[in-house]
């Protein structure tokens, strides 16, 4: 299997701007997690998909980040408007049975807001 | 509410040399435990888990980590140190019903001299 798929891997954007990064489970996979990592805060979830619907989104951090997942082949998170606190880098992980399942992480996105 | 400390931000050891990481948790049950390794520039791989049983767990690389419940921790270990092992180290509590995510503590990262 290719693994969890992440694109881009680098992103660099202007404050002000839409970002959209975009993740692609390991096929069979019910389970998607958006994390964010920054020296700051360490690795934080944003939200988690079962079967394509968002259980937990506690971690999202304002109306400004919102995610979606279509289909199980596909998740997008979307910052509009980006702001330079927002550089990071983003995870995308997925599993097969729940959060306390393997998960096996992407190889992530780095966002830079100037 | 869950959480998990690991109080070593860094650590240096030379190669060939133990290793301990440590990692203090606070939860209300019996937890579910995790260590993961973040390599340069990668996403998260698990080393090992605990759910339940037998106290010491083996994972891969040769690592292994023992649930000492009066202690509330969840160290990782390793007899001799390979330089490939520098990295850097997180744990993870998570709940057993599987439906609240895992908690990551602000991670340890290794060093390893020649």
């Amino acid at each position: 299997d290719a693994g969890v798929i992440q694109s881009p891997r680098h992103e660099v954007t202007e404050m002000g701007q839409e970002v959209t990064l975009r993740c692609k489970p390991i096929s069979g996979h019910d389970y998607l997690f958006w994390y964010r990592q920054t020296m700051m805060r360490g690795l934080e979830l944003l939200i988690y998909f079962n079967n394509n619907v968002p259980i937990d989104d506690s971690g999202m951090p304002e109306d400004r980040f919102s995610a979606k997942m279509p289909n199980a082949s596909f998740s997008t998170l979307k910052i509009q408007p980006s702001e330079p606190r927002d550089s990071a880098v983003y995870f995308c992980a997925s599993s097969l049975k729940g959060p306390t399942d393997t998960q096996y992480f992407g190889p992530g996105t780095r966002l830079t807001v100037l | 509410a869950q959480s998990v400390t690991q109080p070593d931000i860094h650590i240096t050891v030379s190669e060939g040399a133990s290793l301990e990481l440590r990692c203090n948790y606070s939860y209300g049950a019996t937890p579910y435990l995790f260590w993961y390794v973040q390599s340069p520039g990668q996403g998260l791989q698990l080393l090992l888990k605990y759910f339940s049983g037998d106290t010491l767990v083996q994972g891969i690389k040769g690592f292994e980590a023992e649930f000492k419940r009066s202690q509330s921790s969840f160290n990782l270990r390793k007899p001799s140190v390979h330089w490939s092992d520098a990295a850097e180290y997180f744990c993870a509590v998570g709940h057993y019903t599987g439906r609240r995510a895992l908690t990551f503590g602000s991670g340890t990262r290794l060093q390893v001299q020649p």
